[in-house]
């Protein structure tokens, strides 16, 4: 089945840094990459995703890449603010279901 | 317009007691799932209902748990005879199908706390 690792699982940058997660998935059939957030107390936000017939994706200050053939995506925050604070999953999907990473707790410090 | 509800939003029992935990999914959405969240721990998958297909319980970790879902509508999680590993915050998802490209959207979660 499906694997997905996730790095850092914890990650402190200055506020006005970017921020940098990466994940790699292992069955080759996945073709859809959301990204998750998690604040404290409440379920999981979906943030941003991409497709497997697309390398970047940018919405704002978050972007996402892929690729394909090393089988590994990531999420690229930039002006990092303290409300990014929060947990972040990657996931990987194919027909048959979806698979998330560990998480990285990521902290802004002000 | 409403997202994906659960209740209740935390629940304390004692050992050995059975709990139902609720997911109302988006109006429309035909896939739900089941998660559980161990503190500090990323997403496990339970369980899924496509429809009138044949749930998918590969990931239940033992017969204690149990779900249901009434059409296309409300779930309920069951957990028989709790155990304090059971403690865990249960997430519920609903997507418009299962296809691979989904977006599953996430309920708040109900915090379980076996004493």
């Amino acid at each position: 089945g499906e694997n997905v690792e996730q790095h850092p699982s914890t990650l402190s940058v200055q506020e006005g840094d970017s921020a940098v997660i990466k994940c790699t998935y292992s069955d080759s059939a996945s073709n859809y990459f959301p990204w998750y957030k998690q604040e404290l107390g409440k379920g999981p936000q979906l943030i941003i995703d991409i497709r497997s017939n697309v390398g970047e994706k940018k919405d704002q200050r978050i972007a996402v890449t892929l690729n394909k053939t090393a089988k590994h995506f990531s999420l690229h925050i930039t002006e990092t603010q303290p409300e990014d604070s929060a947990v972040y999953f990657c996931a990987a999907s194919r027909f048959g279901g979806m698979r998330f990473g560990a998480g990285t707790r990521l902290t802004v410090k002000p | 317009g409403a997202g994906v509800s659960q209740s209740p939003s935390n629940k304390v029992t004692e050992k050995g007691k059975d709990v139902e935990l609720r997911c109302d999914p988006i109006s429309g959405h035909t896939a739900l799932y089941w998660y559980r969240q161990r503190l500090g721990q990323g997403l496990e998958f339970l369980i899924y209902f496509q429809g009138n297909s044949a749930p998918d319980k590969s990931g239940l970790p033992s017969d204690r748990f149990s779900a249901e879902r009434t059409g296309e509508s409300v779930s309920t999680l069951t957990i028989q005879r709790t155990q304090q590993e059971d403690s865990a915050v249960y997430l519920c998802a609903s997507s418009f199908s299962r296809g691979a490209q989904e977006t599953q959207y996430f309920g708040p979660g109900t915090r379980l706390l076996v004493l």
